[in-house]
Formats: structure tokens, sequence, C-alpha cells
């Protein structure tokens, strides 16, 4: 079992849907939550992060972290055509600055 | 401001052929890293330095070398190429700080195909 599991989708979804994208992870040494976005053909950038358990809130965009259920999500209101690319978790331990990834979740959104 | 600058962006080789990929970052960075993405697998860790003289293995390190160059360029070879190193290529860098805030920059990848 992987440390970090995520399912690859495609996730397809009409604009303005609400999406929801989500991780789990096995280790409990897990303290920052990341979410990158990588749109085809280029590299990921970092869309949001969040320290320890707790929702934050960025535009249309809402991390979430459960470290009870070692859960994370990430919701996106009002999906639009641009927001379809790669979405990939991220997370690490307090003493480490290497992130482990999940395998990413790929969302299409269409018009 | 570049950020992380990766040649080439497209190479085909052959089986046995070697080649070795450039990555540079302009951001005074600590920390550089080489990637590798492939279709259902994620990004997998292939080599990391977290300071310039340094290097490290990652998850999948086999069939690759290093180089850390200086602070700005990290260098990646494949010395005897095999079809199984098909894949895209990232490079990426980051202050290495244990904080919040810290975070990967991505180059824009090399697509490489063995054949």
């Amino acid at each position: 079992q992987k440390e970090v599991e995520q399912d690859p989708g495609p996730l397809s979804v009409p604009e303005g849907a609400i999406v929801s994208l989500n991780c789990t992870y096995s280790n409990s040494a897990f303290q920052y939550f990341m979410w990158y976005r990588q749109y085809s053909r280029k590299g990921p950038e970092l869309l949001m992060y969040t320290y320890s358990s707790g929702n934050k809130e960025d535009g249309r965009f809402t991390a979430q972290v459960d470290k009870s259920s070692k859960y994370i999500s990430l919701f996106i209101r009002d999906s639009q055509p641009s927001d379809s690319a790669t979405y990939l978790c991220a997370m690490r331990s307090g003493g480490s600055y290497i992130p482990t990834f999940g395998r990413g979740t790929s969302l299409i959104v269409h018009p | 401001n570049a950020g992380v600058t990766q040649t080439p962006k497209f190479q085909v080789l052959k089986t046995g052929q070697s080649m070795t990929l450039q990555c540079a970052q302009d951001m005074n960075h600590n920390s550089m890293y080489w990637y590798r993405q492939d279709p259902g697998m994620g990004l997998r860790l292939i080599y990391y330095s977290a300071s310039e003289g340094t290097t490290d293995k990652g998850e999948v390190p086999n069939g690759y070398n290093v180089s850390r160059l200086n602070k700005r360029e990290f260098s990646l070879r494949l010395e005897s190429a095999a079809p199984s190193q098909t894949s895209v290529y990232f490079c990426a860098s980051s202050e290495a700080s244990r904080g919040a805030n810290e975070k990967l920059f991505f180059g824009s990848g090399t697509q490489l195909s063995v054949l």
C-alpha cells in the first residue's frame, strides 16, 4: 500500500458543478498538506497548502484536512473549463521538506 | 524571471545510448530534485540534492546518475538508456525550509522516449 492514495480518475463534470477531489494517507506523521495543479504538458504548480487539520479557503477553492481519518479534500466551487487539469495531493512531516505525492486526479470540466 | 529551466524539451534515444538532462534555477534555492512521471504512477523522486555538493537517492534511482554542478544547476544522466526509462522528467527546486510555506517549483518537463 502506498503512503498516499489518490484516485486517478478521470473525473468529468459540467461547468458550474462543485468538484470534490480526495486523498487518503497512512503516515500519521504528515503535518503539511498541499495541492498542486498540473496543466497538460506543464510542470505542477502549488495551488494551496494547509497545516494540520482544518479548512483553508482561497476564492473558489477550499482545502480540508481531517487528520483523525487521514483524509484530505480539495473542493472547487463553480468549476470552469479552465480548471481542467491534473490535481496532485502532496504531504510531508514536520521534520522533512520533501513531499510525498499522490498519483494525481485528472479533472475535465466540460462547457 | 525564468524560474526552473530544463533542456531539452523532447528527446528520442535508442536503447543503450546515453544522455544528460540539464536543469537550472535562478531563485537561489538550496535544494533541487529530479522526478519522473508515468501514466497512473504519479511523480516519483529519482534523486535530490539538499545543497551544493550533496546528492541523495530517491524512490527510483536505478539507471540514473546526477551531478550538482553548482547551486544553480543539477543534471540527470542516463548512462545506458532502457525502454523502461521512457517517461516525462521534471526538475524542481525549493528553499528546503521545513516551514509551512515550503513549496516546490517545477520546470516544464522533458519528454523522453527510448526505443
